[in-house]
This record gives structure tokens, sequence and C-alpha cells, in this order.
């Protein structure tokens, strides 16, 4: 079974910019995750859907960040514009949804982010 | 600021020695599940406790969840170099169980 998707791996903007991630979830999971960890810290959660519908997004800086998950499936995190402290790792995470499974979550690699 | 405070944030040990990790919180969780993460990847799952009291055991690793559900703690008995990575702590809220907020980290690395 092919595993949570990200792309890009690395990036590097200068501030000001913007820049999109992707994650493409493992099949069938109901639940999405997007998380920005800083370097040896634990992720942050930015925001949560359930199929197309967000579940949580009170930690997402909203006048930067914006996040969508079209048709329940793929989703793309945006930031724009970016700031020094954006610099981290995005990191998108599936699960089978709200009384399925065993409620784990399945990480991608993350996107790493550097802004300059 | 995170809702899981987790002690100490580094740790670095001789193989073979004992360590715990601790997981705290005002909050109280519907479950509360331990992740090790290695560098350039994701947190990996090692474990889900739900009941208040519970101990679980894999292999030399015992996890704890505290009485009221606001605690946990990692245990591991005599550490090797693979056991080297970051632990995380991960508290589930919401009225689905499924919101789940991420502690501090405690990066371990054990030394040969």
């Amino acid at each position: 079974e092919a595993g949570v998707a990200q792309s890009p791996r690395y990036k590097i903007i200068e501030k000001r910019q913007s820049v999109a991630f992707w994650c493409n979830p493992i099949s069938g999971h109901a639940t999405l995750y997007w998380y920005q960890q800083i370097l040896g810290q634990g992720p942050k959660l930015l925001i949560q859907f359930q199929n197309n519908g967000v579940v949580d997004d009170s930690q997402l800086p909203k006048d930067r960040f914006s996040a969508e998950r079209l048709k329940g499936v793929d989703s793309t995190l945006k930031i724009q514009p970016a700031k020094l402290e954006d610099s981290a790792v995005y990191l998108c995470a599936s699960s089978p949804g709200a009384g399925a499974g065993t409620g784990e979550l399945f990480f991608g690699e993350g996107s790493r982010l550097t802004v300059l | 600021t995170q809702l899981l405070e987790q002690s100490p944030q580094f740790l670095s040990i001789q193989e073979g020695e004992n360590l715990t990790v601790y997981c705290n919180s005002s909050s109280v969780f519907s479950s509360l599940q331990w992740y090790r993460q290695e560098p350039g990847e994701g947190p990996v799952l090692l474990v889900t406790v739900v009941t208040g009291g519970e101990v679980k055991k894999l292999k030399r690793l015992t996890f704890q969840f505290g009485d009221a559900r606001k605690d946990s703690s990692l245990h591991i008995t005599a550490a090797q170099p693979g056991d080297t990575g970051l632990y995380l702590c991960a508290g589930a809220l919401g009225s689905t169980g499924n919101q789940f907020y991420f502690g501090t980290g405690t990066s371990l690395t054990v030394i040969p």
C-alpha cells in the first residue's frame, strides 16, 4: 500500500515570496492533517480535514496560510507571503477517520521550507 | 504554547542504560500516542494508550497512561543505539477523538 506522498521535499524561497505544498494521503483515508515542525520541536497542528470539510484550523495563521482539500483527497497548503519564521518542515498525515481504524496517523516524509 | 510538555528535552545516555521520558498536560485526553521520528522522516507510531492507568509493553519499551488521562511516561530498558531518535507524545482531543496535538519532543541519543 502506498504511503502519504508529499512534494516538494525541499524548497528555498526569499521572504515575501509564496510557496505551495502538496499532499496525497493514503487511499481511502478520510482525515488529513497538516503540521508545522520547527527543527528539534514537536509538530504543531495547522489544520485538520475530515473528507473535504475543515475540523480544526484554530492554529493556522490565516493572514498568510491557506489550505484546501478539494474532492476530499489531495490537499495543498499555501503560504503567501512567507516570513523568516515560517522556515520549518511541513508534515502531512492521514488517518482512516474517527471511529475507523486504530487512530494511527500515517505521515509523509515532509516538505522542508527555508525562507531567506 | 503546546498543549503537552515533554521532559527532558534532550537525553544522551550510554548503551545499556535505562531512561524515562515524561509527557504532561493539564488537559484530559481520550487517548494518547507515542511516536518516534528519525531525521528526514515523518513520525512513526509506537503505541496507543486509551484507559487511565493503562500500561503497555513493547519489548524493551514500557508505556503508561496516567490515571487522570492527563500524562504519560515512556520507559526504555537497556537502551540501544537503534533507539536514537526524537520521541513524541500526542494527545487526542475533540468530539471525534481524532484531533491530535503533539508534545514538545524528547531527543534521545544512545552512545555505543
